[in-house]
């Protein structure tokens, strides 16, 4: 069955450090491939998605991934973090010929001043 | 202006009762989702419907009934609530319902049973 795994489950970084959270998913098709975000209190937002093409897609506040499809894998990366970054973050995979997006479990990252 | 939005906020009942919880979206959208978000943030779908019909039924209790009046509301009535139903539900919408374009959600209405 198809899943979406995200490892890392609490990250703590200091402020100005680099982020790499990982998404991993077991699907041997096509994927649409999203990161949303969610904020303290607050609904989740979309991050950046992929469809097709460039397989490194920029998305708001700073934020990147990488599809590597060798990998089944879209990580999601920053090269410095701010302490507003402090969030839920979820990967999410639609798997190709189903209708559904299915959400990993989140990562919490904590950024500390 | 609120893009999608639910009410109430915050729902606390007693086990074995009725509630409902309203979703709105003003994006025109035709296609809108719930979600249950559990204690450990995992989020799984519900529902969706499509322009009032139903597209997905996950595994969920029949105690569990959408309502689709039309295509911009999304409401959920839950029968006979259980302690396990104590979650944050979130209801969203997007266009299309092949799912490749990005969901828009709610704030969320946290539910506790006692």
């Amino acid at each position: 069955a198809q899943s979406v795994s995200q490892h890392n489950h609490h990250v703590i970084l200091s402020e100005a450090a680099s982020l790499e959270l990982g998404c991993n998913y077991s699907y041997g098709g096509t994927v649409n491939l999203f990161w949303y975000v969610q904020y303290p209190g607050q609904h989740l937002q979309l991050l950046l998605k992929y469809f097709s093409g460039d397989p490194l897609v920029k998305g708001i506040k700073g934020f990147e991934a990488e599809f590597i499809k060798s990998k089944f894998s879209f990580n999601l990366r920053k090269p410095s973090v701010q302490w507003s970054d402090t969030a839920e973050y979820f990967c999410a995979v639609l798997f190709g010929g189903y209708q559904k997006v299915t959400f990993g479990t989140g990562t919490k990252l904590q950024v500390i001043p | 202006d609120t893009a999608v939005s639910q009410t109430p906020k915050y729902l606390v009942t007693q086990m074995g009762n009725d509630k409902s919880i309203k979703c709105e979206q003003n994006l025109g959208h035709d296609t809108m989702y719930w979600y249950k978000q559990d204690s450990k943030k995992f989020l799984k779908i519900m529902f969706s419907y499509n322009n009032k019909e139903l597209i997905i039924n996950e595994t969920v209790p029949n105690r569990f009934s959408p309502k689709s009046p039309d295509k911009a509301h999304l409401n959920l009535h839950i029968n006979s609530l259980e302690l396990g139903d104590s979650a944050v539900y979130f209801c969203a919408s997007s266009q299309g319902y092949g799912g490749n374009q990005p969901q828009h959600f709610g704030d969320g209405t946290r539910l506790s049973i006692l």
